[in-house]
C-alpha cells in the first residue's frame, strides 16, 4: 500500500542552524513527490515538489528537497532557518493516473527555533 | 485570482444542529478535496470529487457526513446531526488534475 513517513514528529532547532526533516514513501510507480508547510492559523502552502528530471528541487523561502529513488527518501532542507520558519512541515506523493491525482500524506514534522 | 474561498471561517455551534461549510475552488481546476485536520488524527482526507463527480468517499466518516459539488465553482461539506467529536478544522483544496493542491485557509468547527 502507498505510504508516506516522516519519522520525526518534532524537530527543534537554533535559528542560523541547517535542518534536514526527513521523509520516506512507498509506492511502486514513480513518485510526484510534494512539501507542504503549514503556518499555526493557516491552510497549507506547496514549497515545492518533484516530478521528475533534476533530483534536487528548489523551492520557495530557501528550502530545498533531494530525490533519493534508491532509499525511498525525499529529504527536506535549509541551509540556515529563520524564526520565521517554525511551522509544520508534511511530505506528500501524488497516487493516480491520467489527471486524476489524491496525495498521501505524511503525519507531519512540527519544527520548532529555538533563538 | 482569490485562490480557494472557504466560508465561514469559523463555526461554533451546539450538538445536534446541522452545519454547512462552503467552497469555492480556483477557477480552472478541476478537482476539489475535503480534508479534516485534528490533533490526535492528523490530517484525513474526506472525500475528492474529478469534474464535479466524486471520486473516493471513503474518508467521510460515517452517514452524519455528506459533500455536494453542483457545480465546477462551489462545494459543500455538511454535517448533520454534528457532533462534539466533529470539532476540527475542514480545509477544502483544489488543483487541476489532482496532484498539486491548493488550499484554503480552513474552517474551525467547534462543535458544543
Amino acid at each position: 500500500a502507498q505510504s508516506v513517513t516522516q519519522p520525526d514528529i518534532h524537530i527543534t532547532v537554533s535559528e542560523g542552524a541547517s535542518l534536514e526533516l526527513r521523509c520516506n514513501y512507498s509506492y511502486g510507480a514513480t513518485p510526484y513527490l510534494f512539501w507542504y508547510v503549514q503556518s499555526p492559523g493557516q491552510g497549507l502552502q506547496l514549497l515545492l515538489k518533484y516530478f521528475s528530471g533534476d533530483t534536487l528541487v528548489q523551492g520557495i523561502k530557501g528550502f530545498e528537497a533531494e530525490f533519493k529513488r534508491s532509499q525511498s527518501s525525499f529529504n527536506l532542507r535549509k541551509p540556515s532557518v529563520h524564526w520565521s520558519d517554525a511551522a509544520e512541515y508534511f511530505c506528500a506523493v501524488a497516487i493516480g493516473s491520467n489527471s486524476n491525482y489524491q496525495l498521501i500524506w505524511g503525519a507531519g514534522t512540527k519544527l520548532i527555533i529555538k533563538p | 485570482d482569490a485562490g480557494v474561498i472557504q466560508s465561514p471561517r469559523h463555526e461554533v455551534t451546539e450538538m445536534g444542529q446541522e452545519v454547512t461549510l462552503r467552497c469555492k475552488p480556483i477557477s480552472g481546476h478541476n478537482s476539489l478535496f475535503w480534508y479534516r485536520q485534528t490533533m490526535m488524527r492528523g490530517l484525513e482526507l474526506l472525500i475528492y470529487f474529478n469534474n464535479n463527480v466524486p471520486i473516493d468517499d471513503s474518508g467521510m466518516p460515517e452517514d452524519r457526513f455528506s459533500a455536494k459539488m453542483p457545480n465546477a465553482s462551489f462545494s459543500t461539506l455538511k454535517i448533520q446531526p454534528s457532533e462534539p467529536r466533529d470539532s476540527a478544522v475542514y480545509f477544502c483544496a483544489s488543483s487541476l488534475g489532482g496532484n498539486i493542491q491548493y488550499f484554503g485557509a480552513g474552517t474551525r468547527l467547534s462543535v458544543l
